[in-house]
């Protein structure tokens, strides 16, 4: 069964410090992943997607994730933290055959001054 | 990246009446197009995947004569809660797949809130 799992329910990172949200798959076929950010009361918004080629992808906001098939993970990642970057993360999967997304439960990222 | 809109952004009702959503593809043609509901400090919850021309599919435990879903062109899809009740309260999402093998990503409205008293 496909599923994608969102370990943390909360990361906190003080500004200026390295961040990383988490996240692991299952799929039958070849994944493809992806990454969404969501702030209060809105829709969702795409920040980036690994479909193939590099395992390092790069994203909106500075943000950028790696594909890691040995581990089936897709840590997303950015090298120094914003205030503005706080909001709900949700991390997603389907397989090439299905145009269906499989959500993450949602990781909610604070940035403290 | 591709703008989607849904309206109304926010609607308080009364038990018992209908709501109905719209969610427009502005820039692009949509194939198929997603109803998620999210209730809050939640994930998505897929209600129904709206394919234009033909019937919904609903996702198990989803009433599709609660949740009427219409996909009447390529961009436009509709979603009416029927006889609504304070239980269907909720965070309402859509988004769209847009035509074409070279887009993965999904892309979503700005989410219509809706509230039923």
């Amino acid at each position: 069964a496909q599923s994608v799992a969102q370990p943390e329910d909360q990361v906190n990172v003080a500004e200026g410090n390295p961040l990383t949200v988490k996240c692991t798959y299952s799929v039958s076929g070849n994944p493809y992943l992806f990454w969404y950010v969501q702030y209060p009361n809105r829709g969702l918004q795409f920040l980036l997607k690994y479909i193939t080629g590099d395992n390092l992808v790069k994203g909106s906001y500075g943000f950028e994730a790696e594909f890691n098939k040995s581990q089936t993970s897709f840590h997303l990642k950015k090298p120094s933290a914003l205030v503005s970057d706080s909001a709900l993360y949700f991390c997603a999967v389907r397989d090439e055959s299905n145009y269906q997304l499989i959500w993450g439960a949602g990781t909610k990222l604070i940035i403290k001054p | 990246g591709a703008v989607v809109s849904q309206h109304p952004s926010r609607v308080i009702c009364k038990s018992g009446t209908s709501v109905k959503i719209e969610c427009r593809s502005l820039d692009f043609q949509a194939t198929t197009m997603f109803w998620y509901r999210q209730f809050p400090k939640q994930s998505l919850m897929l209600m129904a995947t709206s394919n234009e021309g033909s019937k919904a599919t609903y996702e198990q435990g989803v009433e599709k004569d609660k949740f009427l879903i219409n996909h009447a062109s390529l961009t436009l899809s509709t979603l009416t809660v029927t006889s609504a009740h304070p239980e269907d309260s909720s965070f309402y999402i859509c988004s769209v797949q847009p035509r074409g093998e070279s887009t993965y990503e999904q892309y979503f409205g700005p989410g219509t809130r809706l509230t039923v008293t």
